[in-house]
């Protein structure tokens, strides 16, 4: 079974203030997991994902994320935030298809606020 | 952007009216699901299949019936719709790749009566 907790439904920064989003999961398997951005009335975009390999992933707009397996995290983070960032995020998590899993469990998301 | 579509975009309907929700893809990807966002509930997994005639129940398919006669189209029907059935809905695909990767498209707004 796989579970995923977002720390914080609503977090709040400055306009060009280090943006953190956090994301714990769980997995009794190797996990994938998955950042996505939903901005108004719009769907989910995927923002990055962490498979194998390098633990530190790029993705669009100046966004990255750590996966610790350590701390069971994968944490989003921007270095400077803009106006344009202000949506709401969602951590999800999955397995390897072989392991029999084709779907996504996702967090109950994280609002960004961009204060200007 | 993958080539998703749902029908309708939005919809108000009275309790007890059966309504149907269309997602198609011009992706030719195996995978297609269902998934309602409410507020402090993020996405919930409705129905999802795995190739034509092939469906399986999500975490929360009380209420509803999916069916996918072709590749392309993935319909969600609520039998008999009731007020905890407003909502977002998300249609999402998911092809080739070994990751699960999923791509959304733009929902539907659901008002039940």
């Amino acid at each position: 079974a796989q579970s995923v907790t977002q720390l914080g439904s609503h977090v709040s920064v400055s306009e060009g203030a280090l943006v953190l989003l956090r994301c714990n999961y769980s997995s009794s398997v190797p996990p994938y997991l998955f950042w996505y951005v939903q901005y108004p009335n719009q769907g989910l975009q995927l923002l990055l994902k962490y498979t194998t390999g390098a633990t530190l992933v790029k993705g669009i707009n100046g966004f990255e994320a750590e996966f610790k397996k350590s701390e069971t995290s994968f944490h989003l983070t921007k270095p400077s935030a803009h106006m344009s960032d202000a949506a709401e995020y969602f951590c999800a998590v999955s397995a390897p298809l072989n392991f029999g899993n084709e779907k996504l469990t996702f967090g109950t998301g994280t609002r960004l606020t961009i204060i200007p | 952007d993958a080539g998703i579509t749902q029908s309708p975009r939005h919809k108000v309907t009275e309790t007890g009216t059966p309504v149907t929700l269309r997602c198609h893809q011009t992706e030719n990807h195996r995978y297609m699901y269902w998934y309602r966002q409410d507020p402090g509930h993020g996405l919930r997994l409705i129905h999802y299949s795995y190739g034509v005639k092939d469906t399986d129940k999500g975490e929360v398919s009380d209420g509803y019936s999916v069916s996918r006669s072709k590749t392309e189209d993935f319909l969600l029907t609520l039998e008999s719709a009731t007020s905890s059935q407003t909502s977002v809905y998300f249609c999402a695909i998911s092809g080739t790749s070994a990751y699960n990767e999923q791509f959304f498209g733009p929902g539907t707004r659901l008002t039940v009566l």
